[in-house]
């Protein structure tokens, strides 16, 4: 039973255009929420997180958003670049446990 | 650099063979584990440990055991390999702040 999902395995993406990659989640009991970024042949990267008092955390070209009620996140790239190409995996926290989804590959063109 | 390290980088096995995948951090994290990578399936945890001495199971225990005698290694067996166990492995460790999780650069390895 797949906890947390990422329900599309890739996006392209305009350079300059904004990228926004889904996460849903399963279990009410998760209390923090992260996104990892993973180029080939590297393990992944942190790279933002939310706790799940909050509804939006902002670092940069980087925003993830919150819906509780949801159970839902999403991570913003604003403006996208050709750096971004990346695996990017959301990932949920409860206790001990780190539960990560499926993974989303974008792609920004020029 | 400080930060995890995962030995070897890539491995090929025969089924039934055994090995030991190693893990070993110098930043005193208390919090280890160990996931593995697949196509379509993310990135699963087969088990972690919250400090010396203790560890516990994660979503995909079944034919890796682990052991944690110090606090800076955090080994991962595979006592009779399987060619379901071929996968990319990564370490990972959780700073005590509890922000964000720092992965090895992972094990590659292909059981046939």
């Amino acid at each position: 039973d797949q906890q947390v999902k990422q329900n599309s395995p890739s996006l392209s993406v305009q350079e300059g255009r904004i990228s926004i990659l889904n996460c849903d989640y399963t279990n009410s009991m998760f209390d923090y929420f992260l996104w990892y970024k993973k180029y080939p042949a590297e393990g992944p990267t942190f790279l933002i997180s939310i706790s799940s008092i909050k509804d939006k955390n902002e670092d940069g070209r980087f925003t993830v958003f919150l819906n509780k009620s949801a159970k839902h996140l999403s991570l913003h790239i604003v403006p996208s670049q050709p750096g971004d190409s990346a695996v990017y995996f959301c990932a949920a926290a409860n206790t001990d446990k780190l539960i990560f989804g499926t993974g989303t590959r974008l792609q920004v063109f020029p | 650099n400080a930060g995890v390290t995962q030995t070897p980088k890539f491995q090929v096995l025969k089924t039934g063979q055994s090995m030991t995948l190693q893990c070993a951090q110098d930043m005193n994290h208390e919090y280890m584990s160990w996931y593995r990578q697949d196509p379509g399936m993310g990135l699963r945890l087969i088990h972690y440990s919250v400090g010396a001495g203790i560890t516990d199971q994660g979503e995909v225990p079944n034919g890796y055991n682990v052991s944690r005698s110090t606090t800076e290694d955090f080994p991962l067996r595979l006592l009779s390999a399987a060619p379901s166990q071929t996968s990319v492995y990564f370490c990972a460790t959780l700073s005590d702040t509890g922000l964000g999780y720092t992965f090895g650069s992972g094990t590659r390895l292909t059981v046939v």
